[in-house]
């Protein structure tokens, strides 16, 4: 199993430019993530989904989309880059949890983007 | 809401050393409890999980947590460390969803 992969692993864009962020996983895990990691500041949780066609903002979701067409992939989609979108963005997915017990979630490798 | 502390954002040891990195919780609900490493330009890796039953976690690499109720910690240990134990550490809570809180991390820097 690859596990959660990403692509790009690295991409620089400017201000005002688009981008899609692309991520896989071959687990069949029904929810995935997406966060972002800045410097000293820990991850914060952008958007999140529980399966396919449902999607939901998280902790930090302003300027970004998702879409969750399929189990296995949940890209997501910066309209207008801005340079407070520079940081390290991770997708992770996880098993689903019940009302007795949550599961870890797996990330993948992450994409440094850069605005400039 | 959850929160989490991670006590130190930087703990410099030498090799063959203990070491232990803090991180406290709170929450008034039923909480999980993980540490994950991050090692430089990678994803992070799971090194062990409190879900429920004995409050000694162990994990891979040698590491192992303690889950104290009463003071809301989860601090993670290691006998000895390596050099190639270099790395960031986060030590996030989750609740009865699928959500997960994340501190600041801490890094860890074992030195020859």
């Amino acid at each position: 199993n690859a596990g959660v992969t990403q692509t790009p692993k690295f991409r620089i864009l400017k201000i005002g430019q688009s981008m899609t962020l692309q991520c896989t996983q071959d687990m069949n895990h029904n929810y995935m993530y997406w966060y972002r990691q800045d410097p000293g500041m820990g991850l914060k949780l952008i958007y999140y989904s529980v399966g396919a066609g449902i999607t939901d903002k998280g902790e930090v979701p302003n300027g970004y989309n998702v879409s969750r067409s399929t189990t296995e992939d949940f890209p997501l989609r910066l309209e207008l880059a801005a340079p407070s979108q520079t940081s390290v963005y991770f997708c992770a997915s996880s098993w689903e949890p019940t009302s007795r017990k949550t599961y870890e979630q797996y990330f993948g490798p992450g994409t440094r983007l850069t605005v400039t | 809401a959850q929160s989490v502390t991670q006590l130190d954002s930087q703990v410099p040891v030498f090799e063959e050393a203990p070491v232990e990195l803090r991180c406290n919780y709170s929450s008034s609900v039923s909480v999980y409890l993980f540490w994950y490493v991050q090692y430089p330009n990678q994803g992070l890796q799971l090194l062990l999980k409190y879900l429920s039953g004995s409050t000694l976690v162990k994990g891979i690499n040698g590491f192992e947590a303690e889950f104290n109720k009463s003071q809301t910690s989860f601090h993670l240990r290691k006998p000895s460390v390596h050099i190639s134990d270099t790395a960031e550490y986060f030590c996030p809570s989750g609740g009865s969803n699928y959500k997960l809180t994340f501190g600041k991390g801490t890094l860890l820097t074992v030195n020859p």
